[in-house]
């Protein structure tokens, strides 16, 4: 166990649709990081947030968003959803920026 | 030419085989270069990590840096069915901006 807890585990929604994913981090850590993961294109970093602030945008969506809250949890916002956008969401932790990453085990998000 | 580039496999290996994972990458930047393990259904976790050139051993583990030909590899001795997943490569440069492979689909058959 990883520490990283993701909820929730399978999500199925339709297109158009607005979803948000959670990720509690490994206690203490102050970076979370959110990629998303499909058969065709791999792991893609998406956003990373550390203390609150944004840190690093990587491949995001303008139609996904993402916040930091002060407890530190994280949300993946994914809003006006396409079938494309069914993948593997993981969120991984560290306790700063350049440190290893600790991934949970992920929400499947099927877009029907 | 993506960044990273991993040949997805599938890899098919006997037990106790000398199984070897590579990744080549074209940006000169990435420092610090990791090794994670994907399990089905699950998140991939870290096994190897190591900074620049050079080898770091592990238990079973070995991996292999080889900056001047922008060449990564990981060696798993003595492979075993619990070793079957999926391998990630995956490099960092100084800014922290993090880039992974496609991944190598191991099966190891008892």
């Amino acid at each position: 166990d990883s520490g990283v807890t993701q909820t929730p585990k399978h999500l199925i929604t339709a297109t158009g649709q607005r979803v948000t994913l959670r990720c509690s981090p490994r206690s203490g850590d102050l970076s979370v990081y959110w990629y998303q993961q499909s058969l065709d294109q791999g792991l893609q970093f998406l956003i990373q947030y550390y203390n609150g602030e944004e840190r690093a945008k990587g491949n995001i969506l303008e139609r996904f968003s993402a916040q930091q809250f002060p407890d530190l949890h994280s949300e993946l916002n994914l809003s006006s959803l396409e079938l494309g956008d069914s993948a593997l969401y993981f969120c991984a932790s560290s306790p700063g920026t350049g440190y290893i990453q600790y991934f949970g085990a992920g929400t499947r998000l099927s877009v029907l | 030419q993506k960044e990273v580039e991993q040949d997805p496999g599938p890899l098919s290996v006997p037990e106790g085989a000398i199984v070897s994972l590579n990744c080549t990458y074209s940006n000169s930047a990435f420092q610090y270069f990791m090794w994670y393990r994907q399990y089905s259904r699950k998140g991939p976790e870290l096994l190897m990590y190591t900074y620049s050139s050079g080898n770091k051993e592990d238990g079973r583990f070995t991996a292999q840096v080889d900056k001047s030909s922008k060449y990564i590899s990981l060696f798993i001795r003595d492979s075993q069915p619990s070793d079957s997943a999926t391998y990630l490569c995956a490099m960092r440069d100084n800014n922290n901006d993090m880039r992974f492979g496609a991944g190598t689909r191991l099966t190891v058959k008892p």
